[in-house]
Parts: C-alpha cells; structure tokens; sequence
C-alpha cells in the first residue's frame, strides 16, 4: 500500500499571500488530519475531515481552512500568509473504522517558508 | 492550551541503557495514548499505544506505561540503539478522535 502522499514537498512563499497544500491519504482511508508543526510546539492539530466533512477543529484563526474530496483528497488552504505561518504542515490518514481510535498514518509533510 | 505536555526537550543516553521518555497530560477525557518517533524530513511513524483500560504495553524493546491518576505516561526503550536517535512524540486522544500530541523529546543514542 502507497503511503501517505503530500504536495508539494517545499514551497516559499511572501506575506499576504495564500497557499494550497494537498495531501491523499493511504487507499482505502476515509480520515484526514492536518497539523502544523513548529519548534518547540510540537504538532498543533488543525483539522480532521471525514467523509468531506469537517469532524473536528483546533485553535486556529479562520484563514486556515481545509476540504476533502469524494477520493478522501484533502487540501489544506492559509491565506493571508504571515511569517510566523512558517511551519512543516503534517498530514495524516487513518482508516476511522469505528473503533477509537484509529492510528494515524503521516505523510513527510510540506515544508512552508513565509518571507 | 497544552493539554499533552512533554517536560523534556532532550535526552541523551549511552547505547545499551534504558531511554525513559515521559509524558503527561491534562484532560481526563483522553483514553488512548501512542508515541510517534520522527526522524528529520520525514513524517511521525506510529511507535506503540495504549488504552487507557491497560497500565502498560510491550513491544519488543519498546514498553509504555500508563499512569492514569498521576496523568502520566513514559516510554520506555532498552537497549537503546544509534538508531533510536529521533524525536518522540507523545499523543493522546478521546474516543472523538481528537487527537494531541506534546511538543516532542529529541533522543540521542551515543555509541
């Protein structure tokens, strides 16, 4: 089974703009959560979507938002980028068959630089 | 608001020692916990987990125990090898699937 996929890899961008980052999950995977990760912070959760829609949602200001697609695709979109939005976005999959809970699977993640 | 805490940035152990790695937690809700190991430029991988109906787990040289009235949790690894260098990372969720994880213990193993 291919793993978790996430697109692109690197991607520079200056402040005030915006960004789209994807991410497919492991086939056959129905979860999708996003998480940013800083120095010192650790994982931040932002979202999880489930069956295209949004299950679960942490402490983020609402220029981050997300979707998932029918295929369990997700894309994570930041608009007016700020500098402290700098941060590896982490994606991850898990099965979410009913049974609490799931192991996530990570992709290698997106690396964000915002100058 | 830092509901899983992880007190230590970094721990450094000689090859062949036990690695202890700790964690703890604020939300009573939480009922399952996993450590997640990330090497850099890759994602966390899925280490080991808990149910919080359990006070330990065994998986080969990796054991997490669960102290649910303390609220804490450890890892712990032995031997440890070079190749555990890594970050750690503790999560915890409740059954919504919410899940969160602490800020992450870099591991070192020195030969």
């Amino acid at each position: 089974k291919a793993g978790v996929t996430q697109t692109p890899r690197y991607l520079i961008k200056t402040r005030g703009q915006q960004v789209t980052l994807s991410c497919s999950p492991i086939s056959g995977h129905r979860s999708v959560s996003w998480y940013q990760q800083t120095p010192g912070q650790g994982l931040q959760f932002l979202f999880e979507y489930f069956s295209e829609t949004q299950r679960n949602k942490g402490n983020f200001p609402g220029r981050f938002s997300g979707r998932q697609f029918s295929n369990s695709r997700s894309e994570m979109n930041v608009s007016t980028l700020e500098l402290g939005d700098s941060a590896l976005y982490l994606c991850a999959s898990s099965s979410s068959t009913g049974v609490p809970p799931d192991t996530q699977y990570f992709g290698p993640g997106t690396r964000l630089t915002v100058l | 608001d830092q509901q899983v805490k992880q007190n230590s940035p970094s721990l450094s152990v000689q090859e062949g020692r036990i690695s202890i790695l700790n964690c703890d937690y604020t939300n009573s809700m939480f009922d399952y916990f996993l450590w997640y190991k990330k090497y850099p430029a890759e994602g966390p991988t899925f280490l080991i987990s808990i149910s919080s109906i359990k006070d330990k787990n065994e998986d080969g040289r990796f054991t997490v125990f669960l102290n649910k009235s303390a609220k804490h949790l450890s890892l712990h690894i032995v031997p440890s090898q070079p190749g555990d260098s890594a970050v750690y990372f503790c999560a915890a969720s409740a059954s919504n699937n919410d899940m969160r994880f602490g800020a992450g213990t870099r591991l070192t193993v020195k030969p």
